[in-house]
């Protein structure tokens, strides 16, 4: 079980809207700690995709979005493709156990 | 561009110390205001973060795993290494050598450690 709790799956056909929940507590995304989200690809390395919350870094499309209120985060993704089929990981820090945190991850299937 | 690569044994014997090194190319791992760390993902499953050091040598290690690893630098060669002492099957994973600039925005392809005997 994660600190940072995430749905093990979500789905959507293409061209629709997905969000992926990341649910923490106050001492990590409720202290204040910025969010990060990454794209894992399979047999690949992940990848930044969003950092400090809700900025995009170069390269990433504007399909991806970020928000953060209170303990908990969301990754939205917009006019769904095949080609983001991919797990997900939100990422923080927590000031109680003094660690780098991420979520479970979140499988993404496109139908 | 900058490019990590991870390096070491891809078989280690249970009880055994598990040493891994990540060489840093395209910049200098002695660089100002940025963490070199250690994540690691078992087949199947999520991340995990091992352990960091900052440039400066200030060490961070995940409480569970403390008692068992250490990371290092070498500023001569550009490369930092983690031992993880006392493996078990637990420890199969795959490890990533990462940089964290806020965030960990360069990795590198990750190698696989099996530990078996």
């Amino acid at each position: 079980q994660s600190v940072l709790t995430q749905p093990p799956s979500v789905s959507g056909a293409p061209g629709q809207r997905v969000t992926i929940s990341c649910t923490g507590s106050s001492s990590n995304i409720g202290a204040g700690y910025d969010v990060q989200w990454y794209q894992q690809l399979p047999g690949t390395a992940p990848r930044i995709l969003i950092y400090g919350n809700n900025n995009r870094p170069s390269g990433v499309p504007d399909r991806f979005s970020g928000s953060k209120s209170g303990t908990s985060a969301s990754l939205a993704i917009t006019g769904l493709q095949a080609e983001d089929e991919a797990d997900y990981y939100c990422q923080s820090y927590d000031t109680s156990l003094s660690v780098w945190l991420f979520g479970g991850g979140t499988k993404l299937t496109v139908l | 561009q900058l490019q990590l690569q991870e390096s070491g044994p891809g078989l280690v014997k249970p009880s055994e110390t598990l040493s891994l090194t990540c060489t840093v190319s395209g910049g200098s791992i002695s660089s100002s205001n940025y963490f070199w760390g250690w994540i690691r993902q078992p087949p199947g499953k999520g991340l995990e973060w091992i352990a960091s050091i900052y440039y400066s040598g200030t060490t961070y290690y995940t409480p569970s795993l403390k008692s068992r690893v250490t990371i290092s630098v070498d500023m001569s060669k550009n490369q930092f290494s983690l031992k993880l002492s006392s493996v078990t099957a637990a420890d199969t994973s795959v490890y990533f050598c990462a940089r964290y600039n806020n965030f960990f925005d360069y990795w590198g392809q990750g190698t696989l450690v099996t530990v078996s005997s």
